[in-house]
């Protein structure tokens, strides 16, 4: 069973500039998360889908983060203009056994805004 | 803001030693789950517990869970090198299991050959 995918690995961006992620799910996960971790901390939820609709985006700083799911499928979260506390690693998971087998994550994208 | 905090932040011991890392959390949960992250990578599902159960294994791994004192530990027995990682626990708070999660701040493990 192929993971989680996100790219890109790395991004580094100057401050105020735009920025894309991408994650494509395990097949057949109809749930999907969005995680921020800064450096030293544990993941921070910033959205939830569920299938293509958005089940929890509390946490989403809507003034400069969105994040789409069209399709129920693949996922982008997009920052703009970004900020110097931006620079993160933003986690993609998501999940179809759950709670039982709880989240798969993919490896992150490193963003580093400078 | 973060429902779980681990202790202790870094923990180094001898390969072979046990090590043991505690969770607290602020409110009810309907479910608690350990996390491992490797350098640089994604966090990996070690174990769930269920908040009607007091205690549950999975190979090298014990977790336990006092709902009385908002508290959980993982054991990890007879450790490896291969072990050396973040461990997260994370919580799933309200009514039935929302699949959301949140996460506390981690415990390193460095575990030397």
């Amino acid at each position: 069973e192929a993971g989680v995918a996100q790219s890109p690995r790395y991004k580094i961006i100057e401050k105020r500039q735009s920025v894309a992620f991408w994650c494509n799910p395990i097949s057949g996960h109809a749930t999907l998360y969005w995680y921020q971790q800064i450096l030293g901390q544990g993941p921070k939820l910033l959205i939830q889908f569920q299938n293509n609709g958005v089940v929890d985006d509390s946490q989403l700083p809507k003034d400069r983060f969105s994040a789409e799911r069209l399709k129920g499928v693949d996922s982008t979260l997009k920052i703009q203009p970004a900020k110097l506390e931006d620079s993160a690693v933003y986690l993609c998971a998501s999940s179809v056994a759950y709670p039982e087998d709880g989240y798969t994550f993919g490896s992150g994208t490193r963003l580093t805004v400078v | 803001s973060q429902q779980g905090e681990e202790d202790p932040q870094a923990l180094s011991i001898q390969e072979g030693e046990n090590a043991t890392m505690n969770c607290s959390y602020k409110t009810s949960i309907n479910n608690l789950q350990w996390y491992r992250q490797n350098s640089g990578r994604g966090l990996v599902h070690l174990i769930l517990i269920r908040s009607n159960e007091r205690e549950k294994h999975s190979g090298r791994l014990r977790v336990t869970l006092d709902t009385s004192k908002k508290s959980s530990s993982l054991l990890i027995t007879a450790s490896r090198a291969a072990d050396t990682a973040s461990y997260f626990c994370a919580t799933d708070l309200g009514s039935g299991n929302t699949g959301k999660l949140i996460f506390g701040q981690g415990t390193t493990l460095q575990v030397k050959p």
